[in-house]
């Protein structure tokens, strides 16, 4: 167990929606990453969040957004669902962002877009 | 952009055999390598990881070993298990320019023959 929290576990919902992915980091830690894993992108950045400030973005599309709350939880918001956001969605915590600090995973979310 | 990719998409080894998983990156400034496991319906889980200061690193079982010449990373697995049956995936980071966050490659899954 890497001590990093999804939910929840499965999705299902239409085009066009907008769900809301959770995570808790592992205690103590400061940084939270969110992945995306399709099968045929392979895990993909999309955003950072250290100490609830935004600290990188990679691959995210604008429908995408995230934020780090006071107690380090995270969630990511996505809307006007399409069917190719089907995916995993990894959230993933260190203890800060130093260079060399290894990501801890959660089990992920599985969203399929109908 | 600058990348990091598996050799092989597959590997299948006998169990007790030992495995060797490779890995290219392309990026000269990446200087912190991991290797992380995934099973079916879990996420990525830390394995070990090496500084580019380093060409070898050991743990229980596992070695990974760095060229930082030819850009190469590579796994090796003592004692092949059938539990380490998983997707095996590398990830780099460049201090400079990318932070704590990772860039993942492919993956290569490894199967273990009883």
């Amino acid at each position: 167990d890497s001590g990093v929290t999804q939910t929840p576990k499965h999705l299902i919902t239409a085009t066009g929606q907008r769900v809301t992915l959770r995570c808790s980091p592992r205690s103590g830690d400061l940084s939270v990453y969110w992945y995306q894993q399709s099968l045929d992108q392979g895990l993909q950045f999309l955003i950072q969040y250290y100490n609830g400030e935004e600290r990188a973005k990679g691959n995210i599309l604008e429908r995408f957004s995230a934020q780090q709350f006071p107690d380090l939880h995270s969630e990511l918001n996505l809307s006007s669902l399409e069917l190719g956001d089907s995916a995993l969605y990894f959230c993933a915590s260190s203890v800060n962002t130093d260079p060399g600090s290894p990501l801890h995973f959660g089990n992920g979310t599985r969203l399929t877009v109908t | 952009g600058e990348s990091v990719g598996l050799h092989l998409p597959t590997l299948s080894v006998q169990e007790g055999d030992n495995s060797i998983i490779n890995c290219a990156y392309s990026n000269s400034a990446s200087d912190y390598f991991i290797w992380y496991k995934q099973e079916s319906g879990k996420g990525p889980q830390f394995i070990i990881d090496i500084r580019s200061n380093m060409d070898k690193r050991q743990g229980q079982r596992v070695t990974v070993l760095l060229n930082k010449t030819v850009k190469h990373l590579s796994l090796q697995i003592a004692a092949t298990q059938p539990g380490d049956s998983a997707v095996y995936f590398c990830a780099e980071s460049a201090t400079e320019t990318s932070g704590s966050r990772l860039t993942f490659g492919e993956g290569t899954q490894l199967t273990v023959n009883p």
